[in-house]
């Protein structure tokens, strides 16, 4: 399943600096997309998620940027904080049972 | 906050033999999910159940695996003959609402030898 899909395998960012995650789609009729961040041992721990109908959606530090006709989402975590060093997982879905998941970016927050 | 529990976290079993992972979604949860991550892979969805009856599967999904809701609180997984390709991460989630407000349990790390 390649419809969603994540290029940067991992990410490197000074804490308090911005980290932008980036999420390209090719199915056009994906109308909802989420951010999953996921520790070891545990399980993806939602994080926001963006309709398609809208561009962007903010909660805290994070937000989601949508960007339809280039079919690219991204998150951004401002500031970022040792606590966010984690896997992050762009996934979507059509409306119906099931996500497709991106192959996840890991991020390292440095001290 | 309401959790999604697997248990066992870990399970070896030996080729061959059936093995039973268990979920136990969240309470006023309609839908429910497995989804699984073989090692360095994408987490990819299995099974979608809803009203007691599957509701959508992948090719994933073939006829050794089966779910069930045996009692109205416990959702499982069996695989009835393992296979050594399916040692991966299993997780089982739960939403409300179909296809969003996924809530996913810690995993089953299920090792086949």
């Amino acid at each position: 399943d390649q419809q969603v899909k994540q290029n940067s395998p991992s990410l490197s960012v000074q804490e308090g600096r911005i980290s932008i995650l980036n999420c390209d789609y090719t199915n056009s009729m994906f109308d909802y997309f989420l951010w999953y961040k996921k520790y070891p041992a545990e399980g993806p721990t939602f994080l926001i998620s963006i309709s398609s109908i809208k561009d962007k959606n903010e909660d805290g530090r994070f937000t989601v940027f949508l960007n339809k006709s280039a079919k690219h989402l991204s998150l951004h975590i401002v500031p970022s904080q040792p606590g966010d060093s984690a896997v992050y997982f762009c996934a979507a879905s059509r409306n119906d049972y099931k996500l497709s998941f991106g192959a996840g970016t890991t991020v390292t927050v440095r001290a | 906050e309401p959790e999604v529990t697997q248990t066992p976290s870990h399970q070896v079993t030996q080729m061959g033999q059936e093995v039973i992972l268990r979920c136990v979604p969240i309470s006023n949860h309609l839908y429910f999910y497995w989804y699984r991550q073989i090692l360095g892979q994408k987490v990819e969805f299995l099974v979608s159940f809803y009203n007691n009856e599957i509701s959508e599967k992948s090719e994933i999904f073939d006829d050794q695996f089966s779910v069930e809701r045996p009692d109205g609180s416990n959702f499982t997984l069996k695989i009835r003959s393992t296979k050594l390709e399916d040692s991966a991460m299993y997780f089982c989630a739960s939403s409300r609402i179909r296809g969003v407000g996924y809530t996913f349990g810690s995993g089953t790390r299920l090792t086949v030898v």
